[in-house]
């Protein structure tokens, strides 16, 4: 079956400018995930989804940092305001409820000029 | 507080040489213990788990609570173990919300 998605695959975007970063999780996966790959944090957790809502968003590095989910499915990461130091790889994870066991997503490259 | 350290960033070693990733944790409970890998140019993926005790390509990793470590080995390594691993934990009593990255180590074997 069809793994975790994401769109796009890259992303450059000017400092200042918003920018959606969605996921597409495995079917059936209740528990949603959003990490950050960067190279002087390495991978950081930034919000879990247990169907549309989001018991924990402790990894949120900022206000301007949000992300949703609807229909227990696709989840949007929104990032206002970009700055040059949000450039990382955002990789989204699904899993069955809620489990250590995550599938991740290819993940989505932003670079912000 | 919860932190995970792989205290090497490059591991380099020979065809047929044994391999041990170090893995150390913190936490104050009962965490559950993983291994993730990430060949070149592919996604981020399970290896294995400390509750299954399985073995996954040769890999095993013993959970010690003593010395709180969770390394990963393998008796004879291949070309094809290449890759970036990275240890990571869950805490339990967070309800599996969420993992808990090491920095990752790089394996390198050489022919």
């Amino acid at each position: 079956g069809a793994g975790v998605s994401q769109s796009p695959s890259n992303k450059v975007t000017e400092k200042g400018k918003d920018v959606e970063l969605r996921c597409d999780p495995i079917s059936g996966h209740t528990a949603l995930y959003w990490y950050r790959q960067s190279l002087g944090q390495g991978l950081e957790f930034l919000i879990y989804f247990q169907g549309n809502s989001a018991p924990d968003k402790s990894g949120l590095p900022s206000d301007r940092f949000s992300a949703e989910r609807t229909g227990g499915s696709v989840s949007t990461l929104t990032i206002q305001r970009t700055q040059q130091e949000d450039s990382a790889v955002y990789l989204c994870a699904s899993s069955y409820q809620g489990s250590g066991e995550q599938y991740f997503g290819p993940g989505t490259r932003l670079t912000v000029t | 507080a919860q932190r995970v350290t792989q205290p090497e960033k490059l591991l380099s070693v020979f065809k047929g040489a044994p391999v041990e990733l170090k893995c150390n944790y913190s936490y104050s409970g009962s965490p559950e213990l993983f291994w993730y890998v990430q060949y070149s140019r592919q996604r981020l993926q399970l290896l294995l788990r400390h509750i299954s005790r399985e073995s996954i390509k040769g890999f095993t990793a013993d959970l010690n609570k003593g010395e709180t470590s969770f390394h990963l080995k393998k008796p004879f390594a291949q070309e094809e173990d290449s890759a970036m691993y990275y240890c990571a934990l869950v805490p339990l009593s967070g309800g599996y919300n969420k993992l808990i990255f090491g920095a990752g180590t790089r394996l390198a074997v050489h022919p």
